[in-house]
């Protein structure tokens, strides 16, 4: 299975920071990547798909950059709606993987 | 506008089973694939397998494999997840998603259903 690892674990900011959130794959996993905001009790939500095409509805200051095996999520200008989980998934080689989260906390 | 909605809540015995439904309303049922993903208590989120019902053969990850069936009724638009001999260790919230793009495995999940906690417990 590829293995994903998301990194920092968890991360502190205040609104209006930029922040980044990197997801390495054990393995190229091409453009197969997307990223997940999820807050608690609740369903994740899809924020980018393919590295880096933003889905609809969602707010221009999130997005996507890399290829193979090196992935990064960025927030321009945090927001309080921001404050969540976000997960990448990898969706080249089954099973699908997801990173472990990275939680984004009020500094 | 789709919507998927999930049955409610269960508490399981050891060894026994469970079927978990999800029903998309609002959209093409056939042609997306519906994938189950699952959360551990305080956990991430887990991959169980998925199928786009035209298609009808499922993939599940392999550590399922031989307990767990995904099947689709394109007659009432819903799927369904099956998980059998369950272990305290299957206690989570069970997700089903939609794909974004239809006739495509490789394809992020743009709709998801609200969850349905299964706890496992003697």
């Amino acid at each position: 299975d590829i293995q994903v690892t998301q990194s920092p674990f968890t991360l502190s900011a205040s609104i209006g920071d930029r922040v980044t959130i990197t997801c390495r794959a054990s393995q190229s996993v091409n453009s197969w990547l997307a990223w997940y905001q999820q807050k608690p009790g609740k369903a994740p939500k899809l924020l980018i798909y393919k590295t880096f095409h933003l889905e609809s509805g969602v707010p221009s200051r999130f997005s996507g950059t890399g290829s193979g095996i090196e992935f990064t999520l960025t927030i321009n200008s945090l927001q309080p709606d921001d404050f969540a989980t976000y997960y990448c998934q990898q969706y080249n080689t089954y099973p699908w993987t997801f990173g472990q989260g990275t939680k984004v906390e009020i500094k | 506008q789709v919507q998927l909605v999930q049955s409610g809540a269960e508490v399981k015995k050891p060894g026994s089973s469970i079927k978990v439904s999800c029903k998309t309303s609002g959209g093409t049922f056939n042609d997306y694939a519906i994938n189950w993903v699952r959360q551990a208590p305080g956990q991430g989120l887990e991959w169980v397998g998925g199928l786009i019902p035209v298609f009808g053969n499922a993939n599940y990850t392999q550590k399922f494999q031989g307990r767990i069936a995904i099947t689709a009724d394109e007659a009432t638009n819903t799927a369904y997840l099956e998980l059998n001999s369950l272990r305290s260790e299957d206690t989570a919230v069970y997700f089903c998603a939609r794909a974004r793009e239809s006739y495509d495995f490789w394809s992020a999940y743009s709709k998801w259903g609200q969850g349905t906690l299964v706890t496992v417990s003697s």
